[in-house]
């Protein structure tokens, strides 16, 4: 299979805890995106990163989460000292070509206790 | 502000009967328009992609239009089955990599 792949699908983690999410593109997609999603929504825009660069992050994305793309193919996205709020699925996606059709993994499902 | 919106948000229909959701933009600058379908606790499925420069596309049971000057888009499903239960999403993309989605429309097809 070469969709987007998410890991790990379920995190379960004490407040306080850091945790930290990998997402593996669709390869030869130059693009990667970071969504989160809560109940009853639709995802909100986190980051997007074209090859190994961040290029834009949303207001949402505070200082206690970091995202990185090392080599331009896999990602991760860390939240240090998770706060009941961070509870969401996080959901990657990635894309190419001129009309960014974007391709979503399963997401992981973040819970905080 | 770039928002999107969804109507109804739930929605519930016989097998077999056709029906239309409803996707509306604030901002008629959009680079493109996708459609999706998420399943319970699920990732998002693309299902369509419309190009701004796009009037509909096609696939299967599916057709969805665009209309950028009064800032809707709709996902007409013919001859819906119970395995199209699920919640359809409309994303607007911005700029190419700013994309905004709604609330989504939960649709249950009764057999």
């Amino acid at each position: 299979d070469t969709g987007v792949s998410q890991d790990p699908r379920h995190k379960i983690t004490k407040r306080g805890q850091n945790v930290t999410f990998r997402c593996d593109p669709i390869s030869e997609h130059n693009r990667l995106y970071w969504y989160r999603q809560t109940l009853g929504q639709g995802p909100e825009f986190l980051t997007y990163f074209q090859n190994e660069a961040q290029l834009e992050k949303s207001r949402l994305l505070s200082d206690r989460f970091s995202a990185e793309r090392p080599k331009g193919s896999f990602s991760t996205l860390e939240i240090q000292r998770t706060e009941q709020g961070d509870s969401a699925m996080y959901l990657c996606a990635s894309s190419h070509g001129t009309y960014n059709e974007q391709f979503f993994g399963p997401g992981t499902r973040l819970t905080v206790l | 502000k770039q928002e999107v919106t969804q109507i109804p948000a739930a929605l519930s229909v016989p097998e077999g009967e056709n029906l239309v959701l409803n996707c509306s933009f604030t901002d008629s600058a959009i680079y493109n328009l996708q459609w999706f379908r998420q399943d319970p606790g699920k990732g998002l499925t693309s299902l369509l992609l419309i190009q701004s420069s796009q009037r509909e596309q096609t696939s299967g049971r599916l057709n969805a239009s665009l209309d950028k000057s009064s800032g809707r888009s709709t996902l007409y499903i013919a001859a819906s089955q119970p395995g199209d239960s699920a919640t359809y999403l409309c994303a607007a993309d911005y700029n190419n990599n700013d994309m905004r989605f709604g609330a989504g429309t939960r649709l249950t097809v009764k057999p």
